[in-house]
């Protein structure tokens, strides 16, 4: 069974520009979350979406950052603007059911934000 | 607002020596406890508990729950260079969503 897929693995950009993170779930997975990692800490939820409708955006920025999952499968993240403390590796990671208590990660992307 | 807390926070360890991660946590309405175990970049799923004084055992690692002082602990017998690694630790609340709030993790590293 293929895991969670992100890409791209790494990305480096200066402060100001725009980024995106592409995910996609394991095959027949309902529940998408976005996690925020930064160095030294455990990972933070951003969003968690249910099909292709957003469950939890809380503790999403959302004057730089968005996302989507139009189809309920591969989901988006966008920053824009990127700052310095975005610098982080972004997770993605997906559940079979919306109640599940197992979440399958992806490798994530590490973006470095100068 | 639930937190997670671990200790300790790095650990160095030698081959064979035998370890105990700490977990504490304090949630509104707690379901269950998670251990990841966090190699290069994605968190692997390790144990999931729900309930207190069950072990959860597969090879060399086990973890217990306590909810009634709120912690976890997750043991690593004979360790090897392989289990270096940062282990991280989640509580999920009971509710309608499926919140992971993560503590900070324990960096491990066991030395040949």
């Amino acid at each position: 069974e293929a895991g969670v897929a992100q890409s791209p693995r790494y990305k480096i950009i200066e402060k100001r520009q725009s980024v995106a993170f592409w995910c996609n779930p394991i095959s027949g997975h309902a529940t998408l979350y976005w996690y925020q990692q930064i160095l030294g800490q455990g990972p933070k939820l951003l969003i968690q979406f249910q099909n292709n409708g957003v469950v939890d955006d809380s503790q999403l920025p959302k004057d730089r950052f968005s996302a989507e999952r139009l189809k309920g499968v591969d989901s988006t993240l966008k920053i824009q603007p990127a700052k310095l403390e975005d610098s982080a590796v972004y997770l993605c990671a997906s559940s079979l059911v919306r109640h599940s208590d197992t979440q399958y990660f992806g490798p994530g992307t590490r973006l470095t934000v100068l | 607002e639930d937190k997670v807390v671990q200790s300790p926070l790095s650990l160095v360890v030698h081959e064979g020596d035998t370890v105990t991660l700490n977990c504490s946590y304090e949630v509104t309405n707690f379901r269950s406890l998670l251990w990841y175990k966090q190699e290069k970049k994605a968190p692997t799923f390790l144990f999931m508990l729900t309930s207190s004084g069950i072990e959860k055992k597969s090879g060399r690692l086990s973890s217990i729950l306590d909810k009634k002082e709120l912690f976890s602990i997750l043991n690593i017998t004979a360790t090897q260079t392989g289990d270096s690694a940062i282990y991280l630790c989640a509580v999920l609340p009971n509710n309608a969503g499926n919140m992971l709030t993560f503590g900070g993790g324990t960096r491990l590293m066991v030395k040949p």
